[in-house]
């Protein structure tokens, strides 16, 4: 398996209130992403990492930033929080972009 | 607008028969195709991929077939293990971009 870590991996928040999920990797891998997972559509990414610092907006970013300090961490952050951010997110990471990612355990957020 | 389509919700198989998944796309700009199996709570794990310039892909019970010219693609699981009974899902990626683009999903249910 590859070395991914999702934490927190359970979170329930209020309205409003400003959340951050975070994705560590232990593989050197260049690029990062971040997925949301709802009913009906799949995975969609929300945004991804092409290097330290360099970061760039997926299919449905609104609400969301990232940010990237390290290769190994890669932080996803809600803003303020709205109820239709509930979801479950996945981190993934890779060597080449274009082909096979490799998924964290995910982190189920409930936003109440 | 969704790029990938897997049209079938669900899928129930009994044991040691076939299961065949499809998926379909619409960008024609894409090179490479992966399945990914997921269980409950955990993330997607990579099961096999094929490469535009392939029409089949085999890797021991499992077998990719690209028709490009119908841009579809499907995946033979024989023969069908109660294991296998989880969600599957289609992704695809052009090599001028980063993403990955997930189908919504198909349930697989193996009965004994």
């Amino acid at each position: 398996d590859a070395g991914i870590t999702q934490s927190p991996r359970h979170k329930v928040t209020e309205t409003g209130t400003p959340v951050t999920l975070r994705c560590h990797q232990t593989e050197n891998h260049r690029y990062m992403y971040w997925y949301r997972q709802d009913p009906g559509h799949g995975l969609r990414l929300i945004h991804y990492s092409y290097g330290v610092k360099d970061t760039d907006k997926g299919e449905v970013s609104d609400g969301y930033s990232v940010s990237r300090s390290k290769t190994e961490d890669f932080l996803l952050t809600l803003e303020s929080a709205t109820s239709s951010q509930t979801s479950v997110y996945f981190c993934a990471i890779s060597t080449v972009p274009q082909e096979t990612q490799y998924f964290g355990p995910g982190t189920r957020l409930l936003v109440l | 607008d969704q790029q990938v389509k897997q049209n079938s919700p669900s899928l129930s198989v009994q044991e040691g028969r076939i299961s065949i998944l499809n998926c379909d796309y619409t960008n024609s700009m894409f090179d490479y195709f992966l399945w990914y199996k997921k269980y409950p709570a955990e993330g997607p794990t990579f099961l096999i991929s094929i490469s535009s310039i392939k029409d089949k892909n085999e890797d021991g019970r499992f077998t990719v077939f690209l028709n490009k010219s119908a841009k579809h693609l499907s995946l033979h699981i024989v023969p069908s293990q109660p294991g296998d009974s989880a969600v599957y899902f289609c992704a695809a990626s052009d090599s001028n971009d980063y993403k990955l683009s997930f189908g919504a999903g198909t349930t697989v249910t193996v009965r004994a």
